[in-house]
């Protein structure tokens, strides 16, 4: 069973438009972190959510951790080619991460 | 910022082969450092954690004798992939937390692509 449940597996959108994707899970977290890989590199962490209902902004990207802490989404507006990679989100406390299995997105120019 | 650098990027070399990976953490120490493995269009998934002047703790299904780990220092873990076959082909990933900054979040290298023909 997966801990972490990441929707839409793929995403292919045209340059401009705006998305969301989600990441949800039968479990509470103290805090769930969104990364972002480019092929051939590492993740690169993105931001951290810790309160419940919390909101987060990272210029085009707004991230929501949910009232219950059990999920929490990412939207992107107008996206831009580069934006595109895979995005995972993840758990842990003291513990190593744990991924969902991503959402791999393409955005198209 | 706290960076994490892998050594090699990149590396092919035939069936049969052991192969090691350098974990390192450049601007802090790390007690504790992880191996991920992630196959082509795949997820991040934990092979191992490792701890700096004892035995790593493995995941379920990895064979401790296939993946050697090895943390001797506090900015250094190994991984050594012996007998290395096709299938063992992937990206491997390294992380590290720092130790004396609280509940930081964790850094990950750039990652291994290995290779075996």
């Amino acid at each position: 069973t997966q801990l972490l449940e990441q929707s839409p597996q793929f995403l292919s959108i045209q340059e401009g438009e705006n998305l969301t994707v989600y990441c949800n899970s039968s479990s509470v977290f103290s805090s769930l972190q969104w990364y972002r890989q480019e092929p051939g590199e590492g993740p690169v962490l993105l931001v951290t959510v810790v309160t419940g209902g919390e909101v987060k902004k990272l210029k085009r990207l707004t991230f929501q951790f949910g009232d219950a802490r059990k999920d929490s989404s990412l939207h992107i507006t107008a996206a831009q080619p580069g934006d595109t990679g895979l995005y995972l989100c993840a758990v842990s406390g003291n513990t190593p991460l744990v991924f969902g299995k991503g959402t791999r997105l393409s955005v198209i120019a | 910022g706290a960076v994490v650098s892998q050594h090699p990027s990149w590396v092919i070399c035939k069936s049969g082969t052991s192969v090691k990976i350098e974990c390192r953490s450049l601007d802090f120490q790390a007690t504790t450092m992880f191996w991920y493995r992630q196959f082509p269009k795949q997820s991040l998934m934990l092979m191992a954690t490792s701890n700096e002047g004892s035995k790593a703790t493995y995941e379920q299904g990895v064979e401790k004798d296939k993946f050697l780990i090895n943390h001797a220092s506090l900015t250094l873990s190994t991984l050594t992939v012996t007998s290395a076959h096709p299938e063992d082909s992937s990206f491997y990933i390294c992380s590290a937390r720092p130790w004396d900054r609280g509940l930081q979040p964790q850094h990950f290298g750039d990652g291994t692509r290995l290779s075996i023909l």
